[in-house]
Order: C-alpha cells, then structure tokens, then sequence
C-alpha cells in the first residue's frame, strides 16, 4: 500500500490545456515536495511545500498543500510539451525517510 | 545539473554476479539515499546514510548492502544478482538527515541477464 496515493496514473492532454493532478495520504506530513522524471533520468525537485494551505506558484505550475497537510495538488495552466513527464509527490515518513508516490504521467501533445 | 554523481551510467551483468554502485553527494551534504526504480514497483527506498552512519532501513533485500566513506561518498553492492534486479537505482543526498528535500543523480541502469 502505497503511503502516497497520486491521481490520476496517466493523463494525456493538448497543448494550452489546463491539467491537474492530485497526491493524497491519510498521514500527516510535515512537507511535501513534487518532482518531474523524464525518461532515463533522475526526478528534479519542483518544489517543497511546508505549510497547511500554502500555495506556490513556479510559472504556469501552481502546488498546492492541503489545510491538514494529508494532500496536495499541482495544477499546470496552458501546458506545453515541454511539461510532459512523470510528476511524482514525496513526503517524508515518521522516520525521515522520503516515501514517493506512483507518480502521474503526463503527456502534452502540440 | 543536481551535483550528485551516480557511476557507472549503465552496467549490463549475468545472473549471479556481483556490482558496485558508486555515488558522490553534491558539495556539503551529508545524507546520502538510495532508490531503486522499476516499471512495477516505482520508486522504492532502499537505504540512507548520514555522515557515515546507516540512518534508515527500507525495502532493501539481504543480497545488497551499502556504505559511505569518511568523504562522504556512498557504494551500493549488489551481490547474487537475479533478473528481477534489473533496474534503475539512484542515489540522492540532501544537507541534513530530515528528507525534506533531497537531490537525486541521474542513475545508474543496471540490467541484468
């Protein structure tokens, strides 16, 4: 059972579309990052949220934390094919280890 | 580029065998992790290092074992290797030991056959 249930698996949208995807856990956790893994390569840190309802923008992507720090989101706006990837959440367990969700593959295609 | 260093990029083994997974942190960190990644299972935990001590445990199988040296690099060893370790490993490190926000390397893929 994953610790980290991301939503949903796959997503496949056009170029200018608005997508969302969502991590939700039923533990609290002090923070949670999202990073994007493209094929062959090693997750990038997108962004590290630590605060009930704190929201944070990076360009067109916009995380979110959840009021009681169980969930997350991480909405792009217009997306381009360059966002295309995997988009995956971690938070770090009571004994500090960082626990990743599955991830949420996105495809943007022109 | 994160600064932390994963060698050897690829490595391609028999059933059996025995490899080494070499990893140096970036600049000043003093946590080093290793995940394996495979199309099943996803990214799993396997193990942490802080400043030279085994810091957590995860899934990591008995056939495997790892260390880090006073230079704070790290060396995975994967021993009596099995098809089903076929997979990307990575090595990450961070400043400190919380897993608030850590750097992952590029990888090593490691197949087996």
């Amino acid at each position: 059972t994953q610790l980290l249930e991301q939503s949903p698996q796959f997503l496949s949208i056009q170029e200018g579309e608005n997508l969302t995807v969502y991590c939700n856990s039923s533990s609290v956790f002090s923070s949670l990052q999202w990073y994007r893994q493209e094929p062959g390569e090693g997750p990038v840190l997108l962004v590290t949220v630590v605060t009930g309802g704190e929201v944070k923008k990076l360009k067109r992507l916009t995380f979110q934390f959840g009021d009681a720090r169980k969930d997350s989101s991480l909405h792009i706006t217009a997306a381009q094919p360059g966002d295309t990837g995997l988009y995956l959440c971690a938070g770090p367990d009571s004994w500090g280890k960082l626990q990743f969700g599955a991830g949420t593959q996105v495809v943007v295609t022109p | 580029d994160s600064g932390v260093t994963q060698t050897p990029k690829h490595l391609i083994t028999a059933t059996g065998q025995r490899v080494t997974l070499r990893c140096s942190p970036r600049s000043g960190d003093l946590s080093v992790y290793w995940y394996q990644q495979s199309l099943d299972q996803g990214l799993q935990f396997l193990i942490q290092y802080y400043n030279g001590e085994e810091r957590a445990k995860g899934n990591i199988l008995e056939r495997f074992s790892a260390q880090q040296f006073p230079d704070l690099h790290s060396e995975l060893n994967l021993s009596s290797l099995e098809l089903g370790d076929s997979a990307l490993y990575f090595c990450a490190s961070s400043p400190d030991s919380s897993g608030n926000t850590i750097y992952f390397g590029e990888g090593s893929w490691l197949t087996v056959v």
